[in-house]
């Protein structure tokens, strides 16, 4: 059974502050890592994806990988009240399989 | 920018019914998928679909599913008959053939079984 484990939260941050978020995963065969955002009663919506180690930044994003510790993050610069949702983690393993499996979601509150 | 479009947002039925949810994808996609989030839980994957076939389903996705892409454009989820447990959102999704399969997500409909 392939997990994906995120803090629940709820993460609450100043404006202006950096938010870190995080996720580790159990298969070891995961390829692709996927980072949404869930609004209250909405849909998941794609903020970044990353299926290399390092770092990946996309404007006030970051996203960190190490497939060794088998470990995904998300730092959220500059976070502002409107970053306040749900993130979820999402992984997809490197086979044929295209199925995303999501963590429960870490509840992010930014404080003006 | 497309997106995924579902219909209707909200349904409500009863128990023993059928139900036929409907998404529209990104027109250039060509994988689709169902997932569904019970309220307060986890999105869960439910089937992918792909050349007009199943490609994966999972546990959830028993014989009281079924998914269909009549046309060249609508895919569908029907629920042969619902039971409470089936309340939740349904959310669409599609991706298309690069390798990084990027899942686009419609907005979901929320259905209720009474």
């Amino acid at each position: 059974q392939k997990e994906v484990e995120q803090n629940s939260g709820p993460l609450s941050v100043p404006e202006g502050a950096i938010a870190s978020l995080n996720c580790t995963y159990s298969d070891r065969g995961s390829q692709s890592f996927f980072w949404y955002r869930q609004y209250s009663g909405k849909s998941p919506e794609l903020i970044m994806f990353i299926y290399s180690n390092g770092d990946k930044e996309d404007g006030r994003f970051t996203a960190q990988l190490n497939k060794a510790s088998q470990y995904v993050s998300l730092l959220i610069r500059d976070s502002q009240p409107s970053d306040s949702a749900t993130y979820l983690c999402a992984v997809k393993d490197g086979g044929s399989a295209r199925q995303l499996t999501f963590g429960s979601g870490t509840q992010l509150t930014v404080l003006p | 920018e497309p997106e995924v479009t579902q219909t209707p947002s909200h349904q409500v039925t009863q128990m023993g019914q059928e139900v036929i949810l409907r998404c529209v994808p990104i027109s250039n996609h060509l994988y689709f998928y169902w997932y569904r989030q019970i309220l307060g839980q986890k999105v869960e994957f439910l089937v992918s679909f792909y050349n007009n076939e199943i490609s994966e389903k999972s546990e959830i996705f028993d014989d009281q599913f079924s998914v269909e892409r009549p046309d060249g454009s609508n895919f569908t989820l029907k629920i042969r008959s619902t039971k409470l447990e089936d309340s939740a959102m349904y959310f669409c999704a599609s991706s298309d053939r690069t390798a990084t399969d990027t899942q686009y997500f419609g907005p979901g409909t929320r259905l209720t079984v009474l």
